[in-house]
């Protein structure tokens, strides 16, 4: 079946450092969500990426979608404490509901002040 | 205007008994979507409910069973409990292009 796979697990980064996670499908995507978790919280939507090679930006958080439409990648320029939680992307599972999504195990970021 | 609630918050029970979680979609939406979130293991999908019906279930055994009422609310029901089935239960209603999570519940098995 589907897999999403999401690069690194962890990261710890210093107050305005930048940070990266990547993520990637088996299968052809025909849209990518972003979804964050605070520590104790539920995920909350960031964004959906649609078109091959999309590129999103929301302040300080880049989005991209690749052009084979199976990687994507969130690039947040100096973090700070406020962005601490866990960064899923997420994929519709083929020929399923829109919102039947395999997610990736998640980016664990912490900020250290 | 509500989003997604799901009660109870926190649930203890013991192995071999059954769990019921219930999730209120924001009004308005039909589908519910049911995940499993277990430690280490990211967001699995669990049941997809649309309009009263069942549409899809992840890989989970029978013993993972719900419904959807005519209010489009939802239950999901675990019978005879295992450890591992400790996790935090995530129900989410969507609305083109973003799904929305309630709290969960922390179901935990001893």
């Amino acid at each position: 079946g589907q897999q999403v796979m999401q690069i690194p697990q962890y990261q710890h980064v210093q107050e305005g450092e930048d940070f990266t996670t990547y993520c990637n499908s088996s299968t052809t995507l025909s849209n990518i969500q972003w979804y964050k978790q605070r520590p104790g919280g539920h995920p909350v939507f960031l964004i959906q990426l649609v078109k091959s090679g999309e590129v999103k930006k929301q302040k300080r958080l880049t989005f991209q979608f690749g052009e084979a439409k199976k990687n994507s990648s969130l690039h947040i320029t100096a973090t700070q404490t406020t962005d601490v939680g866990t960064y899923f992307c997420a994929g519709p599972s083929p020929g399923a509901g829109s919102y039947q999504l395999t997610f990736g195990k998640g980016t664990k970021l912490s900020v250290i002040p | 205007e509500a989003g997604v609630t799901q009660s109870p918050t926190h649930l203890i029970k013991t192995r071999g008994q059954q769990a019921t979680l219930r999730c209120s979609p924001i009004s308005g939406h039909t589908s519910v979507y049911w995940y499993q979130q277990a430690l280490g293991l990211g967001l699995q999908f669990l049941l997809w409910y649309d309009e009263g019906e069942e549409r899809n279930r992840g890989n989970f055994p029978p013993r993972f069973s719900g419904r959807q009422f005519p209010n489009y609310s939802s239950e999901l029901n675990v019978n005879a409990l295992e450890l591992e089935d400790s996790a935090l239960y995530l129900c989410a209603s969507s609305y083109q292009p973003e799904a929305f999570f309630g709290q969960g519940t922390r179901l935990t098995v001893v």
